[in-house]
């Protein structure tokens, strides 16, 4: 099937770990961005990639990282220097500007 | 910050219409207009998006005012399953940019 694919699901870590959460699209979309979300709150953009090998910082992208080496994985590393990381995370993939974006189904992270 | 503001909740009975408001006083007139729900838990799930003109999809209908500052999304029949949270989005694009900036939304009840 088509989609966007964001694994795992859940997933726990120890404070001061680095941590990389992992988002597979087969839609062969140029854009793809993660996003951020607070109990009770709006999506927050964290980064946002346009091309493969190029990405831009969202509105919260201090203690994350992120590469696009390849048009179908844009893998985000939440990062020991990331003050509050427990949250869930949304990875979603477009084609551009007019189309639907398609999100995956989401990666609760908790760190301990 | 948002360039959307929503209603933070509203209800509505089933098989009545649901009318969700929405501003976006400061939209420009090449940014589009995106809704999206979001049940507990899930990724957002795509409903209509437009630019100008009103759309209609077999979701729902997108009415948009003609100064653009403000949009109505329409679920004609509304049933259970529609209880969520939807976004109403503004989706800001130019050279190197193209990001989906989501506000706090309204979480719809539906109720028998």
């Amino acid at each position: 099937d088509g989609g966007i694919t964001q694994s795992p699901k859940y997933l726990f870590r120890k404070e001061g770990q680095n941590v990389t959460l992992s988002c597979e699209q087969n839609l062969n979309h140029d854009a793809m961005y993660w996003y951020r979300q607070d109990p009770g709150q709006g999506l927050r953009l964290i980064y946002y990639s346009q091309i493969v090998n190029d990405f831009q910082k969202g509105d919260i992208a201090e203690g994350y990282s992120v590469s696009r080496e390849k048009k179908e994985s844009f893998p985000l590393t939440v990062t020991s220097a990331q003050k509050n990381p427990t949250a869930f995370y949304l990875c979603a993939s477009s084609e551009g500007v007019g189309t639907e974006a398609f999100f995956g189904q989401g990666t609760r992270l908790t760190v301990v | 910050d948002a360039k959307t503001t929503q209603p933070p909740s509203m209800d509505c009975a089933e098989g009545r219409a649901a009318n969700l408001p929405c501003n976006h006083s400061t939209i420009s007139g090449n940014e589009y207009v995106y809704w999206y729900r979001q049940i507990h838990s899930q990724g957002p799930q795509y409903i209509i998006h437009g630019l100008k003109n009103n759309e209609t999809n077999e979701m729902a209908s997108l009415i948009i005012t003609e100064d653009r500052k403000s949009s109505t999304l329409i679920l004609p029949h509304a049933t259970l399953r529609d209880t969520a949270v939807y976004y109403c989005i503004v989706r800001v694009a130019g050279y190197n940019t193209d990001k989906l900036i989501f506000g706090t939304g309204t979480r719809l009840q539906v109720f028998p």
